[in-house]
């Protein structure tokens, strides 16, 4: 049984470039979050998808990010126009959690995209 | 609103002492879940332990013991006899259970926990 996977674990960038980041979330898991987490801090909730639908997103979202997940399946996340304050590793979980409402489920996280902007 | 608190920024213990990682929460809701993860130095959140509102039972897993106190809103984390390998950064985390919940989670700031040989 494999675990969510990210792609790509390392990513340098200059400022002003656009970066798009994978994960393949554990299979059949409906529900799938990316998180930000900068250098001393834990995870920030980002966005959230329940199957293909992005039903919540933070704040912290600006309008520079955009994240997609066509099929259900795997998901995207692209920052456009980078700046040096998106350094950070992004983060994605999923949880086989169908429907909605809260319920605790454990998330399971993939090993994260360290991103670098010069 | 929701929040988690883990004082302990750092900590440093000799190999074999027990430590305990302090985490303090606060929610309005009565429905709600405490996690804890792990950090090692490779990045990968490892899950640990998920405990909802309504078992205050504390629980023990090998070497590790976690002790759920609604009255202090308080899930404290032990490791007996630390072992190097537990060396990592450790979060606290909370959900909420709502209806209009989507399980989006909280976490503390975490505590750096290094276990000298």
């Amino acid at each position: 049984d494999t675990g969510v996977s990210q792609d790509p674990r390392h990513k340098i960038t200059k400022r002003g470039q656009n970066v798009t980041f994978r994960c393949d979330p554990i299979s059949e898991h409906n529900r799938l979050y990316w998180y930000r987490q900068t250098l001393g801090q834990g995870p920030e909730f980002l966005t959230y998808f329940q199957n293909e639908a992005q039903l919540e997103k933070s704040r912290l979202l600006s309008d520079r990010f955009s994240a997609e997940r066509p099929k259900g399946s795997f998901s995207t996340l692209e920052i456009q126009r980078t700046e040096q304050g998106d350094s950070a590793m992004y983060l994605c979980a999923s949880s086989p959690r169908s429907g909605t409402g809260g319920s605790g489920e454990t998330q399971y996280f993939g090993p994260g995209t360290r991103l670098l902007v010069l | 609103a929701q929040k988690v608190t883990q004082a302990q920024t750092e900590i440093s213990v000799v190999e074999k002492e027990d430590v305990t990682l302090d985490c303090v929460y606060e929610t309005r809701d009565t429905t709600y879940y405490l996690f804890w993860y792990k950090q090692p130095p490779s990045g990968e959140l490892v899950f640990l332990i998920r405990r909802n509102s309504f078992d205050e039972q504390n629980e023990i897993s090998g070497r590790y013991s976690w002790n759920f106190q609604k009255s202090t809103s308080s899930f404290n984390f032990t490791i007996t006899a630390s072992q190097v390998v537990d060396s990592a950064v450790y979060f606290c985390a909370l959900s909420e259970g709502k209806k209009t919940s989507y399980d989006k989670v909280i976490f503390g700031p975490g505590t750096s926990l290094s276990v000298i040989p």
